[in-house]
């Protein structure tokens, strides 16, 4: 069973409006941590922000922010304001528990966002 | 400016040739990893260490070796019983401490087969 799903393979959104990209997760464990990374053409990722499964406020790091509903095991990142050169790939990844410092990363598919001016 | 580098940027493999890539990181960071990405997917991990000569397999480890001599360094080793090894290859590393401690990635190896 897949853990990670990113269910949007493509997203289009006019520049300077909100986008959401959805991401749901599976895990029985009850210590987890979610990361959003961007990837853009050329090819390097980057770390946006960090969601701890017992953390009560939802994050935000600038203009990236988390919509974290435990719940229903989904953690969507939500991009205000965008720009052209959020313009990327966009992975959605999880981290079960804590193994002795270890930080193994599960990947969703991804989902390519395009701005459009 | 402290971070992860990753060489060659692009690699070609022969028929039945090993090769190796590059990864050297100067984060002080404990763990490092090393993903594969095909195109249109996701990244699924290869190998990772959380100390300097230990280190355990991935998720896709046939046909790749890595080794970790150095704290800095974490090369991987494409082997010829890896058919088919056309992707993107990530390497990463973490403090290793701490559940919200991100990945860092390097700029990414691409290998194709001639």
């Amino acid at each position: 069973a897949q853990k990670i799903t990113q269910t949007q393979p493509g997203m289009f959104v006019q520049e300077k409006e909100a986008v959401t990209l959805d991401c749901t997760y599976d895990t029985s464990d009850p210590s987890y941590g979610l990361f959003w990374y961007k990837q853009p053409s050329s090819g390097e990722m980057i770390f946006l922000i960090y969601q701890g499964s017992y953390d009560q406020q939802n994050a935000t790091e600038g203009r990236y922010s988390l919509n974290f509903q435990k719940a229903r095991k989904s953690a969507n990142l939500v991009i205000s304001a965008s720009q052209l050169g959020d313009s990327a790939m966009y992975f959605c990844a999880m981290r079960e528990g804590f193994s002795g410092g270890y930080n193994k990363l599960i990947f969703g598919a991804g989902t390519r966002l395009a701005v459009h001016p | 400016d402290g971070g992860i580098t990753q060489s060659p940027k692009y690699l070609f493999r022969k028929e039945g040739q090993n090769v190796t890539l590059s990864c050297e990181q100067n984060l002080n960071h404990d763990a490092m990893y090393w993903y594969r990405q095909d195109p249109g997917q996701g990244l699924r991990l290869i190998y990772y260490s959380q100390i300097v000569n230990d280190f355990q397999k991935g998720d896709i480890a046939e046909g790749y070796s890595v080794s970790r001599e150095k704290k800095e360094s974490f090369p991987l080793t494409v082997t010829s019983a890896q058919k088919n090894p056309t992707a993107f290859y990530l390497c990463a590393s973490s403090r290793g401490q701490g559940n919200n401690q991100p990945q860092h990635f390097g700029d990414g190896t691409r290998l194709s087969i001639l």
